[in-house]
């Protein structure tokens, strides 16, 4: 099973900055087969990326993913009041389980 | 416009059967490609990954759970209904059903989830 490890735990930041969230694989994702996502309290996630780079439908271009192989990362280029809110990984590469993430919080500093 | 819904119980007892429906518009899951998994969310927790139809009834299942989860499909009815056995209090999450593409799309639509509570 691939672990996948987020971090920071949290991250506090203010509208207009920069955020960047990491996501380690304990092993390699196969075909970069990882998405990230957005979850508000009381909602279900929201697609933001899948295959490690390309953004959903819909999905300001504010938000971007990168990485390969162990290492992803997700960038908010500036935060705008609605992204405060919690981001998961998630790989769904070849073989079972597509584990997720346990989280990144961005909150509001 | 592709949507999803999560219906069921809300509240099981130990050793009970859960099910749960996924009563989906949108897309058909006889078309090449669909798949619909679920995935649950104990509440203040993160997601984990439960299971997945795909059109050709090809069925992925999370190896820890795989003994105690059906899932089937419906296609007549746009529907995809999971049961999990022998229900514990751990089990005790926010179930979501989603679509997803094969291959290199994730999740990409989501129901709003249904509550479900494990307790005697």
């Amino acid at each position: 099973e691939i672990v996948l490890t987020q971090s920071p735990g949290t991250l506090s930041l203010s509208p207009g900055e920069r955020a960047t969230l990491s996501c380690r694989a304990s092993q390699s994702v196969s075909s970069n087969y990882l998405a990230w996502y957005q979850q508000k309290p009381g909602q279900a996630p929201r697609l933001l990326i899948y295959g490690a780079s390309s953004r959903a439908t819909g999905i300001p271009d504010r938000f971007s993913g990168s990485g390969s192989g162990t290492d992803f990362t997700l960038t908010i280029s500036r935060l705008e009041p609605e992204d405060f809110a919690v981001y998961y990984c998630q790989q769904y590469g070849s073989s079972p389980p597509w584990t997720f993430g346990q989280g990144t919080k961005v909150e509001i500093k | 416009q592709i949507t999803l819904k999560e219906s069921g119980p809300t509240l099981v007892k130990p050793t009970q059967t859960l099910t749960l429906t996924c009563s989906f518009s949108g897309f058909s899951l006889s078309t090449s490609g669909v798949g619909v998994g679920w995935i649950r969310q104990p509440p203040g927790k993160a997601l984990e990954w439960l299971v997945l139809i795909y059109w050709d009834d090809d069925k992925r299942y999370s190896p820890s759970l795989k003994s105690r989860l059906t899932i089937t499909k419906d296609t007549s009815k746009n529907q995809v209904v999971l049961t999990m056995t022998n229900m514990d209090p751990v089990d005790t999450a926010t179930y979501y059903c989603a679509h997803k593409l094969l291959g290199v799309r994730a999740f990409d639509y989501w129901g709003q989830g249904t509550l479900v509570t494990v307790s005697s």
